[in-house]
């Protein structure tokens, strides 16, 4: 499978809401509910942000949101906050074992 | 709260060989599918290899297929990456991540370690 296309920035002032794109195909993204997208902080490890393409853990804000339509997922954060800088990975269960990743993008809070 | 620590990164040369160790606690480890996951300098997240709950299966990206070895002690709650035949290309932080399965699908990785750097260079 290849990779999943996120575009490589993103970026909005604080207050502001920014939707992250996850492109994928038939065989993945568009095919299962299965998409999930993780916050990565540099120097950091990832961490679950969504899950199942709309769930959000327990402990993570409600400015968090996730959706689907046809191939593609989005992430978009709402009221941004200068701790949301950071880059989000999506990755979607391909139809195997090995799930598929985006290439990630780097959110910029202006 | 789960936890995940990883150790055994570290210098090597091309050629080399390396043994990664991920630490569980916090979780009934034997219960849940492990991966090990790496980013190289700069880049994103790639998927290395996974391992079922028992470990009798075993799956590796193709990059690492032939050269890496994944396994795990359920005893001790301990999961491994053996590395054999290293490339520059293999430098990367590698984590250990917690795989979560829903009616027989991969669903998401919730637990991740805080990764331990290899670099492969003469």
């Amino acid at each position: 499978h290849s990779a999943l296309t996120q575009p490589p920035s993103a970026s909005g002032s604080p207050g502001q809401s920014v939707t992250i794109s996850c492109t994928g195909t038939s065989s993945d993204v568009g095919g299962y509910n299965f998409v999930s997208w993780y916050q990565q902080h540099p120097g950091k490890a990832p961490k679950l942000m969504i899950y199942e393409v709309t769930k959000r853990p327990s402990g993570v804000p409600d400015r968090f949101s996730g959706s689907k339509s046809g191939n593609t997922a989005s992430l978009t954060v709402s009221g941004l906050q200068a701790e949301d800088e950071a880059d989000y990975y999506c990755i979607s269960y391909a139809g195997n074992h090995t799930p598929v990743f985006g290439g990630g993008t780097k959110l910029t809070v202006l | 709260q789960g936890q995940l620590v990883e150790s055994g990164g570290g210098l090597v040369k091309p050629g080399g060989s390396l043994r990664l160790s991920c630490a569980a606690s916090g979780f009934s480890f034997s219960d849940y599918y492990m991966s090990w996951i790496r980013q190289a300098p700069g880049k994103g997240l790639e998927w290395v290899s996974k391992i079922t709950t028992s470990g009798t299966n075993k799956y590796y990206a193709d990059s690492v297929e032939g050269r890496f070895t994944i396994s795990r002690d359920n005893a001790n709650n301990a999961l491994y990456l053996q590395m054999n035949s290293l490339r520059a290309e293999d430098t990367a932080v590698y984590f250990c991540a917690r795989d979560r399965y829903s009616g027989g699908y991969w669903d998401y990785f919730d637990y991740w370690g805080q990764g331990t750097l290899v670099t492969v260079s003469s």
